[in-house]
């Protein structure tokens, strides 16, 4: 079954920077674009970008490029996700979710969601 | 970027009676709507896609309508692991950003 889990929860100071994980297993990590959503606590869904696992191409969205930058591994199914200059409002929990299966770089909505990773950002 | 605003913010409903929920775009995006459930602690769930696709495993009480700008999501009789929060959100390729509507959530009345 697919399943994807993430890394544990991260508590760090303004300024710094964080990576999240995500590890894929159950298909084939190659063949669907990951995207990252954020959360912050109360509040609604925002979503960051995706990686093709494939091409290793991004698109981010504009509120966070700059500051995100998404990569993988295909040698062990797993995507990256590291946001830099962190502020207190960075925090959140972070979701890689997966896109359904699409054409290209066609958008597609996202059928399955790893469990979410808390960052925290206090001095 | 798209605008997405999900109408009402909190929609109180006692358990067996219908739940419509409302999200709209402020701009036209086709058919490219999803709606997702969320519970307190857990990853959101794929409910619908291309507007009125059900996805896998999900019961038949959920169905999605409309295209272009205004859309719905109907849940036909309210069982108690249907309270939660709802969220539409759209993916059209232009401009290629998806975006979340700000969410409705369901509690018992």
């Amino acid at each position: 079954q697919v399943q994807l889990v993430q890394s544990g929860a991260e508590v760090k100071k303004p300024g710094a920077s964080v990576k999240v994980s995500c590890k894929a297993s159950g298909y084939t990590f190659t063949g669907y674009y990951m995207h990252w959503v954020r959360q912050a606590p109360g509040q609604g869904l925002e979503w960051m970008g995706w990686i093709n696992p494939n091409s290793g191409g991004t698109n981010y969205a504009q509120k966070f490029q700059g500051r995100v930058t998404m990569t993988r591994d295909t040698s062990i199914s797993t995507a990256y996700m590291e946001l830099s200059r962190l502020r207190s409002d960075d925090t959140a929990v972070y979701y890689c979710a997966r896109s359904m299966p699409g054409d290209g770089d066609i958008l597609t909505p996202f059928d399955y969601w790893g469990q979410g990773t808390l960052v925290t950002v206090s001095s | 970027e798209i605008v997405m605003t999900q109408s009402p913010a909190t929609l109180s409903v006692s358990p067996g009676e219908r739940a419509t929920l409302s999200c709209r775009a402020s701009q036209s995006v086709s058919s490219n709507l999803a709606w997702y459930q969320q519970k307190p602690g857990q990853a959101p769930r794929l409910l619908i896609y291309g507007a009125s696709t059900r996805a896998t495993g999900i019961p038949a009480r959920f169905s999605g309508s409309g295209s272009g700008t205004e859309f719905t999501l109907t849940i036909s009789s309210l069982q108690s692991e249907d309270f939660a929060v709802y969220y539409c959100q759209q993916y059209n390729n232009w401009p290629p950003e998806l975006t979340f509507g700000g969410g409705t959530k369901v509690e018992i009345k």
